[in-house]
């Protein structure tokens, strides 16, 4: 069973409008979020996090929402630039009782941005 | 320059032999993590190690060991009895020093450039 999961496979943006993608977890023990880029052939690069004492985290271009109640994430990315059709995962960590270090990652969202 | 360094960056294997991944990281970081990833897939846990001398199974250990007798090293050894073999592995460190979330800033891994593991 999924624990975190990005619903959409692909999301294409036109040029210069704001991309945002989403992402659903179900484990009430995550306490950290982050969002991570990645090219075919390299490994993800960290974009952004959240921890869950706050809503918002903004760090240049890249912004993260977080809504705990409804546990949901989103990246918003102002504004959309060309690549090359990367890959947006999104992954959720959490502390329990053993201290467990997983981080979880989603399936991730292609990022198609239009001329 | 410090970093994740993996290798081979592709690598072939003959059906029924064991083949070993290298994962090397200088960024004195506590814990290293092998991850593999299938098309259309996320990134799926193998292992993990928080410690040296230490390592958890994650989701999908069948078929693979790993040792981590130094902080700086996470070898994968993908066995004969992995059925399923073919795919991108990505190893990753990360620090675990200070206070943890939601009251402390966690820190995010950090990857490796991955190997492409291909069947004869």
């Amino acid at each position: 069973d999924q624990q975190v999961k990005q619903n959409s496979p692909s999301l294409s943006v036109q040029e210069g409008r704001i991309s945002i993608l989403n992402c659903d977890y179900t484990n009430s023990m995550f306490d950290y979020f982050l969002w991570y880029k990645k090219y075919p052939a390299e490994g993800p690069t960290f974009l952004i996090s959240i921890s869950s004492i706050k809503d918002k985290n903004e760090d240049g271009r890249f912004t993260v929402f977080l809504n705990k109640s409804a546990k949901h994430l989103s990246l918003h990315i102002v504004p959309s630039q060309p690549g090359y059709s990367e890959v947006y995962f999104c992954a959720a960590s959490g502390t329990n009782m053993n201290r467990d270090d997983k981080i979880i990652f989603g399936k991730g969202t292609r990022l198609h941005i239009l001329p | 320059d410090g970093g994740i360094t993996q290798s081979p960056k592709y690598l072939f294997r003959k059906e029924g032999q064991n083949v070993t991944l290298s994962c090397e990281q200088n960024l004195n970081h506590d814990a290293m993590y092998w991850y593999r990833q299938d098309p259309g897939q996320g990134l799926r846990l193998i292992y993990y190690s928080q410690i040296v001398n230490d390592f958890q199974k994650g989701d999908i250990a069948e078929g693979y060991s790993v040792s981590r007798e130094k902080k700086e090293s996470f070898p994968l050894t993908v066995t004969s009895a992995q059925k399923n073999p073919t795919a991108f592995y990505l190893c990753a460190s990360r620090n675990l020093g200070g206070a943890r979330p939601p009251l402390g800033r966690d820190q995010p891994q950090h990857f490796g450039d991955g190997t492409r593991l291909s069947i004869l």
